[in-house]
């Protein structure tokens, strides 16, 4: 139980669109989700946190108009990079909890997002 | 600040020997820690979690220790294996889910 997958699971995309990375909980209702972005040999960087229903909360330094995320149902967030630039491109990492089952959050496989 | 940390960036062992990993955490407040496992091009993996109210506990071949009075945390490792390859994090519930830089370890065959 407790199964996280992200989609697309790696995205090349142009300087300048806009590329759209789907969170989805399984198997269990994801009360709130939360979005990092991991550059390599660095550790996981928080980004927002959402929970269903309501505006994420962004961390400091996150600019909430390029990284715009949706957390419209229990088992769906969506993280868009608009207008993409070569410096977004990173690892893009998915949590879920669900405050029934406790504290831990579950994590996707991530997206790796290369911007040309 | 409150911080979580890891106090070395990497560890190698050789295989079938025990592995130790330390955290340090400076939020007194936290009642809940958990161990993650992160492989290469992947996401982090639930490993072991403890509350406060305890210090140590066991899973399969893992081992969380926590020592409150110096705010700190291990995660102990029996008979590392080549699988146990990875960069591991720990988390505390009052720093909800910022992580640390991590600790890779590398275990030679």
């Amino acid at each position: 139980g407790a199964v996280v997958s992200q989609h697309p699971s790696w995205v090349i995309c142009k300087s300048g669109t806009s590329v759209k990375i789907e969170c989805r909980s399984l198997d269990f209702q994801a009360t709130t989700m939360f979005w990092y972005r991991q550059f390599p040999k660095q550790s996981l960087m928080l980004m927002a946190t959402s929970n269903e229903g309501s505006k994420a909360t962004y961390e400091q330094g996150v600019e909430k108009d390029k990284f715009l995320i949706n957390h419209a149902s229990l088992t769906l967030s969506t993280l868009t990079v608009t207008s993409a630039h070569p410096e977004d491109s990173s690892f893009y990492i998915c949590s879920a909890r669900d405050w029934a089952m406790g504290w831990t959050q579950y994590f996707g496989p991530g997206t790796r997002l290369l911007v040309l | 600040g409150e911080s979580v940390g890891l106090h070395l960036p990497t560890l190698s062992v050789q295989e079938g020997d025990n592995s130790i990993i330390n955290c340090a955490y400076s939020n007194s407040a936290s009642d809940y820690f958990i161990w993650y496992k992160q492989e290469s091009g992947k996401g982090p993996q639930f490993i072991i979690d403890i509350r406060s109210n305890m210090d140590k506990r066991q899973g399969q071949r893992v081992t969380v220790l926590l020592n409150k009075t110096v705010k700190h945390l291990s995660l102990q490792i029996a008979a590392t294996q080549p699988g146990d390859s990875a960069v591991y994090f720990c988390a505390e519930s009052a720093n909800d889910m910022r992580f640390g830089a991590g600790t890779r370890l590398t275990v030679k065959p």
